[in-house]
């Protein structure tokens, strides 16, 4: 069965630093992959989508990369403030079927 | 404000009880779903529906039950069978563009066993 492989462990970074998160995959070929912030006690909120045929997709702090043969996509937030800090959840999507998603990484931004 | 509104934000369920939870959207999706998220687990799909009056079994229906009377309203049961329903549970519904689907999330009800 697939499976998606997010840090288990949290990312403590120093406010103004780049975080970079990561999403490895096995057993799927994803067609769309996408990127949730979930806040404490929340649900959560859509952020970004990069298709298979797309290396990196931007938007303001945030940049993502999508690896096909690595099977493996990276979140970028540059300048990170701590208003930052919260879950952020990967999603491999495919036509037909339903989203697959990753357990999560916390990422924590300190002043 | 359109969005998924859930309810309540916490319950408590006694052994053997079975409780429901609320869902309303009201952002005219026809899709529904509802996840299951654990510590350290990704989401995992109880039940979806993709129309009024239709549904479908998702990765972990055993123990609870759906209804999809309305386009606007998909509550979800815990039934007694559910022998470990200590979770968050969250409500979402979608849009599909292209065959690309895009998830719009409740708040969600954590759910605890007295």
């Amino acid at each position: 069965s697939q499976k998606i492989e997010q840090n288990s462990e949290a990312l403590n970074i120093q406010e103004g630093k780049t975080a970079t998160l990561t999403c490895n995959y096995t057993n799927y070929s994803p067609a769309y992959l996408q990127w949730y912030r979930q806040d404490p006690g929340r649900g959560p909120v859509f952020l970004l989508l990069i298709r298979e045929n797309e290396k990196e997709k931007r938007k303001e702090r945030l940049k993502v990369t999508f690896d096909t043969t690595l099977k493996q996509s990276l979140f970028h937030i540059t300048a990170s403030q701590p208003a930052d800090s919260a879950t952020y959840l990967c999603a491999l999507g495919r036509r037909g079927n339903k989203l697959v998603f990753g357990a999560g990484t916390i990422l924590r931004v300190k002043s | 404000d359109g969005g998924i509104t859930q309810s309540p934000k916490y319950l408590f369920r006694k052994e053997g009880q079975n409780v429901t939870l609320s869902c309303e959207q009201n952002l005219n999706h026809d899709a529904m779903y509802w996840y299951r998220q654990d510590p350290g687990q990704g989401l995992r799909l109880i039940y979806y529906s993709q129309i009024v009056n239709d549904f479908q079994k998702g990765d972990i229906a055993e123990g609870y039950s759906v209804s999809r009377e309305k386009k606007e309203s998909f509550p979800l049961t815990v039934t007694s069978a559910q022998k470990n329903p200590t979770a968050f549970y969250l409500c979402a519904s979608s849009i599909n563009r292209d065959g690309e689907e895009k998830l719009f999330f409740g708040s969600g009800t954590q759910l605890s066993v007295l």
